[in-house]
């Protein structure tokens, strides 16, 4: 069954560093979405992507992060100067043309030193 | 602003059903989502249920939407203990994008 796969699962930077973290939406879908899981806190939207193009971002979404699908498989957050309160589990997610139903990766975890 | 509120904990026993509870605020929310996430993995979608459907089964599960009350449920039949997990209500709200609870956390005893 096809999935979304996220790299690294785990990534340390240093605060004031620069971090991207990439996945593979499955293959047919036209949607892709970050989302991200402080703990103990609840799933956060971040931004939605389509056609090469940011649909809608949170407020939590700002100068700091940037996506990018730099070719036709890969989907990529970048956060520039992380944060101490950047750390947390960011999540991929895609979905198909004409419906919302949205299939989520594993997860990367980001911790902040 | 939407939010999604959810009771924190279960408890149940092997064999019995479990019942989870989610309450959403945007009425205009066509689909509603459960997500199950087991320790140290991603999001799974379980199942969801369009907003003009009042109840939706699939094998053990069955979803259960009261509209007027804005209330979502999730019953598990016969829980066993790889059902323990933390489960997530989700609605869709703005063009796309999901606003979660802060997921129901179900503990199985054999």
């Amino acid at each position: 069954e096809p999935e979304v796969t996220q790299t690294p699962s785990h990534q340390v930077t240093q605060m004031g560093q620069e971090v991207i973290l990439r996945c593979v939406p499955i293959s047919n879908h036209l949607y892709f979405y970050w989302y991200r899981q402080i703990l103990g806190q609840k799933v956060e939207f971040l931004v939605s992507f389509y056609n090469n193009e940011i649909s809608e971002k949170s407020e939590i979404f700002d100068d700091q992060f940037s996506v990018e699908r730099p070719d036709g498989s890969n989907f990529t957050l970048k956060i520039r100067s992380t944060k101490l309160e950047d750390s947390a589990m960011y999540f991929c997610a895609s979905s198909e043309a004409g419906t919302d139903t949205q299939y989520f990766g594993p997860g990367t975890r980001l911790t902040v030193l | 602003g939407e939010d999604v509120e959810q009771s924190l904990f279960l408890s149940v026993r092997e064999g019995d059903s479990s019942v989870i509870n989610c309450t959403y605020t945007d009425s205009s929310s066509t689909y509603l989502y459960w997500y199950k996430q087991e320790p140290g993995a991603g999001l799974q979608l379980l199942t969801y249920i369009f907003s003009n459907m009042d109840m939706k089964q699939d094998q053990r599960l069955t979803v259960l939407l009261n509209k007027k009350d804005k209330h979502l449920s999730l019953r598990i039949a016969d829980t066993q203990t790889g059902d323990s997990a933390i489960y997530f209500c989700a609605e869709i709200s703005g063009y796309s994008t999901l606003t979660f609870g802060k997921g129901t956390m179900l503990l199985v005893s054999p």
